[in-house]
């Protein structure tokens, strides 16, 4: 089966700039994720979505960031403005509805913001 | 928010020898996974553990979950330069389908 897909895979800014990023999950995968990985660090999710619906965006800095699901499959995070500590690689996960089988990840895009 | 401690966080050993990473929290986990991540890459799935005391075997790889369901470990038999990169275990709390990551344990395997 097809991965989940993520672009850009870099992306370079300027601070106070917007940037966009892309995910489409597996076919099927009902949960996607968000998550926030800043170097040295482990993921930190960001935002749940089970089909178009928001489960969990308790951890969104919400001044800033924003991110939908479209139709429950296709989704988009956007940052604007972006700040220097934004700086990180965005995960995109999604998962058959429960965790046993675990997350498939997306290659990540990477931020830097400068 | 729940707190997954792992240690070490960094090992840097020789091929062929042996290596064991930890995974701590404070609290009871539903499941628990652990995942690998090379440079430029998401995290891969390695295993998942649901049953207290649960040893699970991958090739090399042994895990093994906490009689209590609070902790876990990875080991890796006469380890290769293919097993280097970050190793996070995640937890699952039972609560919504998400997982919680600890900080991960970078593994360098050196030949």
């Amino acid at each position: 089966e097809a991965g989940v897909a993520q672009s850009p895979r870099y992306k370079i800014i300027e601070k106070r700039q917007s940037v966009a990023f892309w995910c489409n999950p597996i076919s099927g995968h009902a949960t996607l994720y968000w998550y926030q990985q800043i170097l040295g660090q482990g993921p930190k999710l960001l935002i749940q979505f089970q089909n178009n619906g928001v489960v969990d965006d308790s951890q969104l800095p919400k001044d800033r960031f924003s991110a939908e699901r479209l139709k429950g499959v296709d989704s988009t995070l956007k940052i604007q403005p972006a700040k220097l500590e934004d700086s990180a690689v965005y995960l995109c996960a999604s998962s058959l509805e429960g965790v046993y089988y675990g997350y498939t990840f997306g290659s990540g895009t990477r931020l830097t913001v400068v | 928010t729940q707190l997954l401690e792992q240690s070490p966080q960094f090992l840097s050993i020789q091929e062929g020898e042996n290596l064991t990473v930890y995974c701590n929290s404070s609290s009871v986990f539903s499941s628990l996974q652990w995942y690998r991540q090379e440079p430029g890459e998401g995290p891969v799935l390695l295993v998942t553990v649901v049953t207290g005391g649960e040893v699970k075997k991958l090739k090399r790889l042994t895990f093994q979950f906490g009689d209590a369901r609070k902790d876990s470990s990875l080991h890796i038999t006469a380890a290769q330069p293919g097993d280097t990169g970050l190793y996070l275990c995640a937890g699952d709390f039972g609560t919504d389908y998400k997982l919680s990551f600890g900080a991960g344990t970078t593994v360098t395997v050196r030949a």
